[in-house]
């Protein structure tokens, strides 16, 4: 079965860092695209950043250019999101999914549970 | 960057009946090269992560009932419930890919009247 498990949320202060991690399983991880979309309380869905299957390609939202890094280890099936320079903003409930096909067209056919961020002070 | 506006922002509808969620996108997302429209329809229940109904604009994804279909192109999209149930209750979005960054719609609350 596949599935998609998030962890590394935190409570954090503002300025701070925290580091998402999202374990794959069930499906050949490094030929497919992945990506990180959270979700503000009670808000709508937000695209955050997209890593391509060899890591090759990366991009990113405006509002998190230059603070957060996405990556991955296609050798221990796990994808990351390095957040730095957190902002209240940044609050919410962070998904990593998966391109559905594999051939670079970017809508996703499986998401995690999600993992929660708070910053506040 | 390509802003997708959905309508309306919610809507309740009687057991059976027929349900319309519209996306509007700021510029086309039809890709002239393969005549494909770039758009996609997720549905979210509370407490779920979004699950994906329709990618290529009217294109279901397997195991999707029937009932739910997807229609339109360039910048005007609809996702139509031909007859609602119970467990069609949901936040519905829809998501260009065309280019990044990539843009969901504010979502359309469905429930029943």
């Amino acid at each position: 079965e596949m599935q998609l498990l998030e962890s590394g949320g935190d409570l954090v202060q503002p300025g701070g860092s925290l580091t998402l991690s999202c374990a794959a399983s069930g499906f050949t991880f490094r030929n497919y695209a992945m990506t990180w979309v959270r979700q503000a309380p009670g808000k709508g869905l937000e695209w955050v950043s997209i890593i391509s299957g060899g890591s090759g390609s990366t991009y990113y939202a405006d509002s998190v250019k230059g603070r957060f890094t996405i990556s991955r280890d296609n050798s221990k099936n796990t994808l990351y999101l390095q957040m730095d320079s957190l902002r209240a903003e940044d609050t919410g409930l962070y998904y990593c999914a998966k391109e559905r096909d594999g051939r670079s067209y970017w809508f996703f056919d499986l998401w995690g549970r999600g993992t929660l961020v708070t910053v506040s002070s | 960057d390509i802003v997708m506006t959905q309508s309306p922002d919610s809507l309740a509808v009687s057991l059976g009946e027929r349900a319309t969620i519209n996306c509007k996108s700021s510029q086309s997302v039809l890709y002239s090269s393969n005549n494909k429209n770039y758009l996609a329809w997720y549905q979210q229940k509370p407490g779920q992560p979004p699950k994906l109904l329709i990618y290529w604009a009217s294109t279901r994804e397997s195991g999707v009932p029937d009932r739910f279909s997807g229609s339109g192109s360039g910048t005007d999209f609809t996702l139509t419930i031909s007859s609602l149930q119970a467990e069609d209750v949901a936040v519905y979005y829809c998501q260009h890919y065309y280019s990044t960054p990539f843009a969901f719609g504010q979502g359309t609350r469905l429930d029943v009247k």
